[in-house]
């Protein structure tokens, strides 16, 4: 089965601070996603990764960064946290190829930014 | 620009009975793919049912089925035989069939369940 970890499943922060989240995959796959879910807005798209050190934007990606040095981690970053940064991130793997087109979620981590 | 709308925040269904979720979305592209996640209340997103849009037989995963009509852009999730831990939020998503792998999903449906 696949598995997908992110490293912490509450965080609590203050503003201004670097935050970083991590997310592991076992499964070697090439693509990673980087999602925020808030309440009545369902899941929207941060970043995204199709390789090492390749990264792609996503729907919302003003006050982000990420980070993909190896193939099993991809790191999201949030420079200088602010509050309208308080979310629910999930982390997701997808493998690429024939029929291969179904993401793996991790448990995700509930920020809070005070 | 793709989108996905679910109209129900919230349903609820009674154990052993059948609800129907709704999902439409919007998009210009004739071939892409559609998707149910499933989120209970520890948040681990499962997939619980794919439709690839150029397949016009309804996709089925034992007590769960779509209703998927193309022309009306319409792709519902319905659950027989209700289960207790069938208790989530359900996220309808689509993927274009490309490689950007990029899945745009809708605001979600709450589904209660009642013993």
């Amino acid at each position: 089965d696949v598995k997908v970890t992110q490293s912490s499943r509450y965080l609590v922060k203050r503003t201004g601070e670097k935050v970083f989240l991590e997310c592991v995959q076992d499964m070697d796959h090439e693509n990673m996603f980087w999602y925020r879910q808030d309440p009545g807005l369902g899941l929207r798209l941060i970043y995204f990764s199709y390789d090492v050190k390749m990264k792609e934007k996503g729907d919302i990606p003003e006050g982000y960064s990420v980070s993909r040095e190896k193939k099993e981690r991809f790191s999201l970053i949030l420079e200088s946290a602010s509050t309208n940064q308080t979310s629910m991130y999930l982390c997701a793997s997808k493998g690429t190829g024939f029929l291969v087109d179904t993401q793996y979620f991790g448990p995700g981590t509930r920020l809070t930014v005070l | 620009a793709q989108t996905v709308t679910q109209s129900q925040p919230e349903m609820s269904v009674q154990e052993a009975e059948t609800v129907t979720l709704s999902c439409t979305y919007d998009t210009s592209e004739s071939d892409y793919y559609l998707f149910w996640y499933k989120q209970p209340p520890s948040r681990q997103m499962i997939l619980v049912i794919r439709q690839e849009a150029y397949k016009q037989q309804n996709a089925t995963e034992n007590r769960f089925s779509v209703n998927f009509q193309k022309a009306a852009k319409s792709f519902s999730l319905k659950i027989s035989d209700s289960q207790l831990g069938d208790a989530a939020m359900y996220f309808c998503a689509y993927r274009r069939r490309d490689n950007t792998d990029k899945l745009i999903f809708g605001t979600g449906t709450r589904l209660q369940v009642f013993p």
